[in-house]
């Protein structure tokens, strides 16, 4: 079993819709969560982080994290065009004292216009 | 406003082929790391350095070594090239140690095939 579980897509909504994009977790270990954000050929950059459980709201992307179900969610609301990239799951934290920052394998979102 | 660059954004090897991948961060991060990304495996740590003149290895170590040059260059080597390791590679850098970090920044990788 992964560490990091991501439906890899593709997911195709029409522009105007809430995405909704998750991953779900095995190590109780981690403590940061985050949501890259990848367009072809480029790399992944950071879109948002979490520390611990909560939400997290920035512009039209909110972060969630459920620690007791260790699962992680990403909402885009009135999506665009723009929006179209892949989306990566990353948590860190350190277990049985080593440091580790994992991915997910990546959700493929298009934005149709 | 560079960022992280890397040298070079495209290459061809032939089996047995070495070379190396260059990184430079302008940021003055503390930590550099190299990954790999492969489909359907996502991205996977090879190498990582949290700071100038330390070096540890990642998830998938075997066939590469680094180089932690100063503060701002991190560079990956692969020896003697295997078809296993056609890859893109991703440098990052981050200004907190490993272990606390939460934000990585990217580099725009190296496609990277050996045949």
């Amino acid at each position: 079993q992964k560490e990091v579980e991501q439906d890899p897509g593709p997911l195709s909504v029409p522009e105007g819709a809430i995405v909704s994009l998750n991953c779900t977790y095995s190590n109780s270990a981690f403590q940061y969560f985050m949501w890259y954000r990848q367009y072809s050929r480029k790399g992944p950059e950071l879109l948002m982080y979490t520390y611990s459980s909560g939400n997290k709201e920035d512009g039209r992307f909110t972060a969630q994290v459920d620690k007791s179900s260790k699962y992680i969610s990403l909402f885009i609301r009135d999506s665009q065009p723009s929006d179209s990239a892949t989306y990566l799951c990353a948590m860190s934290g350190r277990t049985s004292g080593t440091y580790k920052y994992i991915f997910g394998t990546g959700t493929r979102l298009k934005v149709l216009a | 406003n560079a960022g992280v660059t890397q040298t070079p954004k495209f290459q061809v090897l032939k089996t047995g082929q070495s070379m190396t991948l260059q990184c430079a961060q302008d940021m003055n991060h503390n930590s550099m790391y190299w990954y790999r990304q492969d489909p359907g495996m996502g991205l996977r740590l090879i190498y990582y350095s949290a700071s100038e003149g330390t070096t540890d290895k990642g998830e998938v170590p075997n066939g590469y070594n680094v180089s932690r040059l100063n503060k701002r260059e991190f560079s990956l080597r692969l020896e003697s090239a295997a078809p296993s390791q056609t890859s893109v590679y991703f440098c990052a850098s981050s200004e907190r140690t490993p272990a606390t970090n939460e934000k990585l920044f990217f580099g725009s990788g190296t496609q990277l095939s050996v045949l």
